[in-house]
Protein backbone atom coordinates (compact mmCIF):
# COMPACT_ATOMS: atom_id res chain seq x y z
CA UNK A 1 0.00 0.00 0.00
CA UNK A 2 0.90 3.23 -0.55
CA UNK A 3 1.55 5.33 2.52
CA UNK A 4 3.34 9.12 3.07
CA UNK A 5 5.39 10.19 6.65
CA UNK A 6 5.83 13.13 7.51
CA UNK A 7 7.31 12.10 11.04
CA UNK A 8 7.51 15.82 12.42
CA UNK A 9 4.18 17.61 13.40
CA UNK A 10 5.87 20.72 14.07
CA UNK A 11 8.63 22.15 12.84
CA UNK A 12 10.29 25.43 14.83
CA UNK A 13 12.91 27.72 13.77
CA UNK A 14 14.35 30.93 13.74
CA UNK A 15 14.49 33.53 11.16
CA UNK A 16 17.71 32.82 8.66
CA UNK A 17 17.55 29.45 10.04
CA UNK A 18 18.02 26.67 7.40
CA UNK A 19 14.66 24.51 7.59
CA UNK A 20 14.31 20.79 6.53
CA UNK A 21 10.58 19.44 6.32
CA UNK A 22 10.95 15.26 6.46
CA UNK A 23 9.08 13.48 3.90
CA UNK A 24 9.23 9.65 3.11
CA UNK A 25 7.01 7.51 1.00
CA UNK A 26 6.23 3.87 0.72
CA UNK A 27 5.52 2.38 -2.72
CA UNK A 28 6.62 -0.01 -4.95
CA UNK A 29 6.30 1.57 -8.46
CA UNK A 30 7.36 5.39 -9.59
CA UNK A 31 5.98 8.06 -7.72
CA UNK A 32 5.53 11.36 -8.34
CA UNK A 33 5.73 13.56 -5.16
CA UNK A 34 4.86 17.14 -4.07
CA UNK A 35 4.97 19.44 -1.43
CA UNK A 36 1.75 21.57 -1.09
CA UNK A 37 1.31 24.26 1.58
CA UNK A 38 -1.15 26.06 3.42
CA UNK A 39 -1.13 29.60 4.61
CA UNK A 40 -2.99 30.36 7.97
CA UNK A 41 -6.80 30.87 6.46
CA UNK A 42 -5.95 29.95 2.24
CA UNK A 43 -6.51 27.41 0.28
CA UNK A 44 -4.23 23.93 -0.05
CA UNK A 45 -1.71 25.14 -2.62
CA UNK A 46 0.91 23.30 -4.82
CA UNK A 47 4.17 24.24 -3.76
CA UNK A 48 6.44 22.04 -5.91
CA UNK A 49 6.81 18.66 -7.63
CA UNK A 50 9.86 16.55 -8.22
CA UNK A 51 9.46 16.26 -11.64
CA UNK A 52 9.55 20.22 -12.26
CA UNK A 53 12.85 20.30 -10.50
CA UNK A 54 12.17 23.67 -9.58
CA UNK A 55 12.68 26.20 -6.60
CA UNK A 56 9.94 27.71 -5.85
CA UNK A 57 10.16 30.10 -3.06
CA UNK A 58 13.69 29.41 -2.60
CA UNK A 59 12.14 25.77 -1.34
CA UNK A 60 14.07 22.93 -3.33
CA UNK A 61 13.22 19.18 -2.54
CA UNK A 62 15.08 15.93 -4.14
CA UNK A 63 13.38 12.85 -4.70
CA UNK A 64 15.91 10.07 -3.04
CA UNK A 65 14.48 6.64 -4.36
CA UNK A 66 17.33 4.94 -2.61
CA UNK A 67 16.14 6.16 1.21
CA UNK A 68 12.48 6.37 -0.51
CA UNK A 69 12.86 10.27 0.65
CA UNK A 70 11.21 13.60 -0.47
CA UNK A 71 12.87 16.32 1.81
CA UNK A 72 11.69 19.86 1.72
CA UNK A 73 14.54 22.16 1.88
CA UNK A 74 14.96 26.18 2.33
CA UNK A 75 18.29 27.34 3.27
CA UNK A 76 17.46 30.41 5.05
CA UNK A 77 13.70 30.46 6.63
CA UNK A 78 11.22 33.33 6.43
CA UNK A 79 8.64 34.27 8.65
CA UNK A 80 6.32 34.26 5.91
CA UNK A 81 6.84 30.45 5.71
CA UNK A 82 4.89 30.01 8.44
CA UNK A 83 2.66 27.50 6.99
CA UNK A 84 1.13 23.71 6.89
CA UNK A 85 3.19 21.48 4.83
CA UNK A 86 1.55 18.39 3.24
CA UNK A 87 4.37 15.79 1.79
CA UNK A 88 1.65 14.09 -0.91
CA UNK A 89 1.94 11.35 -3.25
CA UNK A 90 0.73 10.09 -6.99
CA UNK A 91 0.97 7.15 -9.00
CA UNK A 92 2.44 7.96 -12.41
CA UNK A 93 1.35 4.60 -13.74
CA UNK A 94 -2.06 5.61 -12.35
CA UNK A 95 -4.28 8.11 -14.75
CA UNK A 96 -6.60 8.23 -11.93
CA UNK A 97 -4.23 11.39 -9.91
CA UNK A 98 -5.22 10.60 -6.81
CA UNK A 99 -2.95 11.86 -4.11
CA UNK A 100 -2.02 10.42 -0.95
CA UNK A 101 -1.74 12.79 1.92
CA UNK A 102 1.11 13.05 4.36
CA UNK A 103 -0.28 13.84 8.24
CA UNK A 104 1.62 17.52 7.59
CA UNK A 105 3.93 19.31 9.57
CA UNK A 106 3.74 23.07 10.52
CA UNK A 107 6.39 25.21 10.06
CA UNK A 108 6.77 28.34 12.67
CA UNK A 109 9.22 30.90 12.33
CA UNK A 110 10.00 32.96 14.83
CA UNK A 111 11.40 36.37 14.18
CA UNK B 1 -6.26 31.33 -13.83
CA UNK B 2 -7.25 27.75 -12.16
CA UNK B 3 -9.23 28.88 -9.46
CA UNK B 4 -11.82 26.52 -7.30
CA UNK B 5 -14.72 27.26 -5.22
CA UNK B 6 -16.27 25.99 -2.73
CA UNK B 7 -20.23 27.10 -1.88
CA UNK B 8 -21.27 27.03 1.03
CA UNK B 9 -18.30 28.37 3.00
CA UNK B 10 -19.63 27.05 6.00
CA UNK B 11 -22.89 25.37 7.30
CA UNK B 12 -24.63 24.65 10.13
CA UNK B 13 -27.53 22.19 10.23
CA UNK B 14 -29.72 19.92 12.30
CA UNK B 15 -29.08 15.93 12.55
CA UNK B 16 -31.14 14.38 10.31
CA UNK B 17 -31.11 16.70 7.24
CA UNK B 18 -29.42 16.59 4.36
CA UNK B 19 -26.70 19.20 2.88
CA UNK B 20 -25.06 19.72 -0.17
CA UNK B 21 -21.79 21.39 -1.03
CA UNK B 22 -20.87 22.17 -4.64
CA UNK B 23 -17.90 22.48 -5.92
CA UNK B 24 -16.90 24.53 -9.07
CA UNK B 25 -14.10 24.98 -11.52
CA UNK B 26 -14.20 28.21 -12.65
CA UNK B 27 -11.94 28.83 -15.24
CA UNK B 28 -11.05 25.32 -16.56
CA UNK B 29 -13.24 21.99 -17.29
CA UNK B 30 -12.42 19.53 -14.61
CA UNK B 31 -13.03 15.95 -15.70
CA UNK B 32 -12.02 14.69 -12.51
CA UNK B 33 -12.96 16.10 -8.92
CA UNK B 34 -11.81 14.69 -5.70
CA UNK B 35 -13.62 15.33 -2.29
CA UNK B 36 -11.27 15.32 1.00
CA UNK B 37 -12.15 15.55 4.21
CA UNK B 38 -9.73 16.85 6.87
CA UNK B 39 -10.38 16.40 10.97
CA UNK B 40 -9.19 18.94 13.12
CA UNK B 41 -5.14 18.84 13.03
CA UNK B 42 -5.03 16.01 10.58
CA UNK B 43 -3.99 15.71 6.78
CA UNK B 44 -6.35 15.13 4.39
CA UNK B 45 -8.28 11.87 3.82
CA UNK B 46 -9.19 11.21 0.21
CA UNK B 47 -13.31 10.57 0.24
CA UNK B 48 -13.97 9.64 -3.87
CA UNK B 49 -12.57 10.58 -6.99
CA UNK B 50 -15.19 12.39 -9.30
CA UNK B 51 -15.66 11.91 -12.53
CA UNK B 52 -17.79 13.79 -15.08
CA UNK B 53 -20.71 11.71 -16.93
CA UNK B 54 -20.04 8.70 -14.61
CA UNK B 55 -20.21 7.37 -10.89
CA UNK B 56 -17.73 8.69 -8.28
CA UNK B 57 -15.26 5.98 -7.05
CA UNK B 58 -15.21 5.50 -3.39
CA UNK B 59 -12.40 5.19 -1.07
CA UNK B 60 -12.31 2.23 1.25
CA UNK B 61 -14.63 3.00 4.07
CA UNK B 62 -16.55 5.39 2.77
CA UNK B 63 -20.77 5.07 2.96
CA UNK B 64 -21.12 5.41 -1.11
CA UNK B 65 -25.09 6.02 0.37
CA UNK B 66 -24.10 8.67 2.66
CA UNK B 67 -22.01 10.75 0.86
CA UNK B 68 -23.28 11.04 -2.58
CA UNK B 69 -21.71 12.51 -5.27
CA UNK B 70 -22.74 13.97 -8.77
CA UNK B 71 -20.73 15.41 -11.16
CA UNK B 72 -22.80 16.62 -13.51
CA UNK B 73 -20.61 18.93 -16.11
CA UNK B 74 -16.81 19.55 -16.42
CA UNK B 75 -17.01 22.39 -13.61
CA UNK B 76 -19.62 21.00 -11.02
CA UNK B 77 -19.38 18.33 -8.57
CA UNK B 78 -21.33 18.26 -5.63
CA UNK B 79 -20.91 16.42 -2.67
CA UNK B 80 -24.35 16.05 -0.52
CA UNK B 81 -24.39 14.37 3.06
CA UNK B 82 -27.66 12.35 3.60
CA UNK B 83 -28.96 12.27 6.93
CA UNK B 84 -26.05 14.37 8.76
CA UNK B 85 -25.41 13.36 12.50
CA UNK B 86 -22.93 15.21 14.84
CA UNK B 87 -19.92 12.68 14.21
CA UNK B 88 -20.17 14.13 10.30
CA UNK B 89 -19.01 17.11 11.41
CA UNK B 90 -15.92 18.09 9.70
CA UNK B 91 -13.99 20.21 6.97
CA UNK B 92 -14.55 19.29 3.15
CA UNK B 93 -12.20 20.59 0.52
CA UNK B 94 -12.76 19.61 -3.00
CA UNK B 95 -9.98 19.42 -5.31
CA UNK B 96 -10.34 20.04 -9.32
CA UNK B 97 -7.64 18.07 -11.71
CA UNK B 98 -6.16 19.78 -14.63
CA UNK B 99 -4.20 18.80 -17.21
CA UNK B 100 -3.81 22.12 -18.82
CA UNK B 101 -1.79 24.34 -16.17
CA UNK B 102 2.16 23.41 -15.66
CA UNK B 103 1.43 19.78 -16.16
CA UNK B 104 -0.98 17.65 -14.41
CA UNK B 105 -2.02 18.90 -10.82
CA UNK B 106 -4.57 19.22 -8.58
CA UNK B 107 -6.00 22.76 -7.34
CA UNK B 108 -7.92 23.36 -4.48
CA UNK B 109 -11.24 24.72 -3.33
CA UNK B 110 -11.40 26.66 0.10
CA UNK B 111 -13.19 24.42 2.02
CA UNK B 112 -16.90 23.72 3.38
CA UNK B 113 -16.77 23.44 7.40
CA UNK B 114 -19.75 21.62 8.24
CA UNK B 115 -21.91 21.53 11.64
CA UNK B 116 -24.08 18.91 12.77
CA UNK B 117 -26.38 20.04 15.43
Amino acid sequence: AQRVTQPEKLLSVFKGAPVELKCNYSYSGSPELFWYVQYSRQRLQLLLRHISRESIKGFTADLNKGETSFHLKKPFAQEEDSAMYYCALSRLSSNTGKLIFGQGTTLQVKP
Amino acid sequence: GAVVSQHPSWVICKSGTSVKIECRSLDFQATTMFWYRQFPKQSLMLMATSNEGSKATYEQGVEKDKFLINHASLTLSTLTVTSAHPEDSSFYICSARSLAYRGETQYFGPGTRLLVL
